[in-house]
């Protein structure tokens, strides 16, 4: 089944120390992307990469890197994670980006106390 | 800034059509489309997505204006299950990155 697969699903932690949200995609994407959403502000895209060791600040980039090393592979790094990052995320892939879809994960919550 | 707007909320009755409207007025001529819905508790799920003429999928149908600078997604017959929050979003081939709005709320009233 073709799917994009975030993890953890439900996270809580604590300032300042450095947690790692995975996501897979099994269709041979080649655009993949992170938004968070938080409410009243909708989705809002924080990095996004057109293909492997290819990556890019989205509108929110502040506070988090990320990394392509393989195609199906692309995880988002807190390094430092503070309160305000609390936050609901999604992780996205597709073929491209005008003419093609995007397929979403289930999303992580996550919890910075 | 979004490069969309969109209706915050809108209510239909079930088994009646729904017309939810979008302005991308500074839309470019390589920009497609792009219709989203999210489900309570789910993902962003793709809806439809066009250029410049008419399309129509097993969900939806999306008309788009002939200056493209608005369009309107159609659901032909509401069921409760439609009732989610829709975004529409313009997708540029020039620029890889994504822009989401604040979305058009919908209600399905029994």
């Amino acid at each position: 089944e073709a799917q994009v697969t975030q993890n953890p699903r439900y996270l809580i932690t604590v300032t300042g120390k450095k947690l790692t949200v995975t996501c897979s995609q099994n269709m041979n994407h080649e655009y993949m992307s992170w938004y968070r959403q938080d409410p009243g502000l909708g989705l809002r895209q924080i990095y996004y990469s057109m293909n492997v060791e290819v990556t890019d600040k989205g509108d929110v980039p502040e506070g988090y890197k990320v990394s392509r090393k393989e195609k199906r592979n692309f995880p988002l790094i807190l390094e430092s994670p503070s309160p305000n990052q609390t936050s609901l995320y999604f992780c996205a892939s597709s073929l491209g980006v005008g003419n093609q879809p995007q397929h979403f994960g289930d999303g992580t919550r996550l919890s910075i106390l | 800034d979004a490069k969309t707007t969109q209706p915050n909320s809108m209510e239909s009755n079930e088994e009646e059509p729904v017309h939810l409207p979008c302005n991308h007025s500074t839309i470019s001529g390589t920009d497609y489309i792009h219709w989203y819905r999210q489900l309570p508790s789910q993902g962003p799920e793709y809806v439809i997505h066009g250029l410049t003429s008419n399309v129509n999928n097993r969900m939806a149908s999306l008309a788009i204006a002939e200056d493209r600078k608005s369009s309107t997604l159609i659901l032909h017959r509401a069921t409760l299950r439609d009732a989610a929050v829709y975004y529409c979003i313009t997708a540029m081939n020039r620029d890889d990155k994504i822009i989401f709005g604040k979305g058009t709320r919908l209600h399905i009233l029994p």
